[in-house]
């Protein structure tokens, strides 16, 4: 059975500094790995997909690696702002379904003005 | 990307009354919804898979006769919580899948009392 991890649980960081976020998951037959973002009491934002065959993705400062085989991905932060405050998810699709999502439980950050 | 809509965004209801929480893609047509539940400061939780013009799949140890679903046209999928209780309150999100992504309603608070 899939299990996703994700530490820190929770991260606090003055602004300016490049943070990594992780995640870990059990089993490394995934199709893909998404990096999302909640904001408080507000649904989920996709920031990045990895596919299986890809090492990392970047989206402005943002910059997410994979290393299936040893079951780990890291969402890297650049130059973080205020803005970055939310808690950060990662998810990869369920064996039987690529559509069915095992969230990891999120790295809640603070970027401190 | 797609875009998703919930509706309420928020409820506050007695034990025991019904909730109906309506999902739609607004811009495109989604033949399959996804609903999940996130308790407070836990991760999102698949709870069942709504598919257009037949019955939703739940996941396991989901009551189907207390969460109904119904996805009658390629844009709205419903979730009604029947005979809600306290322990039903929790933070309803659903997505739909478009290519590899999904895409998430911005979520609806339900808190029973």
């Amino acid at each position: 059975k899939q299990e996703v991890t994700q530490i820190p649980a929770a991260l606090s960081v003055p602004e300016g500094e490049n943070l990594v976020l992780n995640c870990s998951f059990t089993d490394s037959a995934i199709y893909n790995l998404q990096w999302f973002r909640q904001d408080p009491g507000k649904g989920l934002t996709s920031l990045l997909l990895i596919q299986s065959s890809q090492r990392e993705q970047t989206s402005g400062r943002l910059n997410a690696s994979l290393d299936k085989s040893s079951g780990r991905s890291t969402l890297y932060i650049a130059a973080s702002q205020p803005g970055d405050s939310a808690t950060y998810l990662c998810a990869v699709p369920r064996g039987d379904s690529s559509y069915k999502l095992i969230f990891g439980s999120g790295t809640r950050l603070l970027v401190r003005p | 990307g797609a875009v998703v809509s919930q509706h309420p965004s928020w409820v506050i209801c007695k034990s025991g009354t019904s909730v109906k929480i309506e999902c739609r893609s607004l811009d495109f047509q989604a033949t399959t919804m996804f609903w999940y539940r996130q308790f407070p400061k836990q991760s999102l939780m698949l709870m069942a898979t709504s598919n257009e013009g037949s019955k939703a799949t739940y996941e396991q140890g989901v009551e189907k006769d207390k969460f109904l679903i119904n996805h009658a046209s390629l844009t709205l999928s419903t979730l009604t919580v029947t005979s809600a209780h306290p322990e039903d309150s929790s933070f309803y999100i659903c997505s739909v899948e478009l290519g590899e992504t999904q895409y998430f309603g911005p979520g609806t608070r339900l808190l029973v009392l």
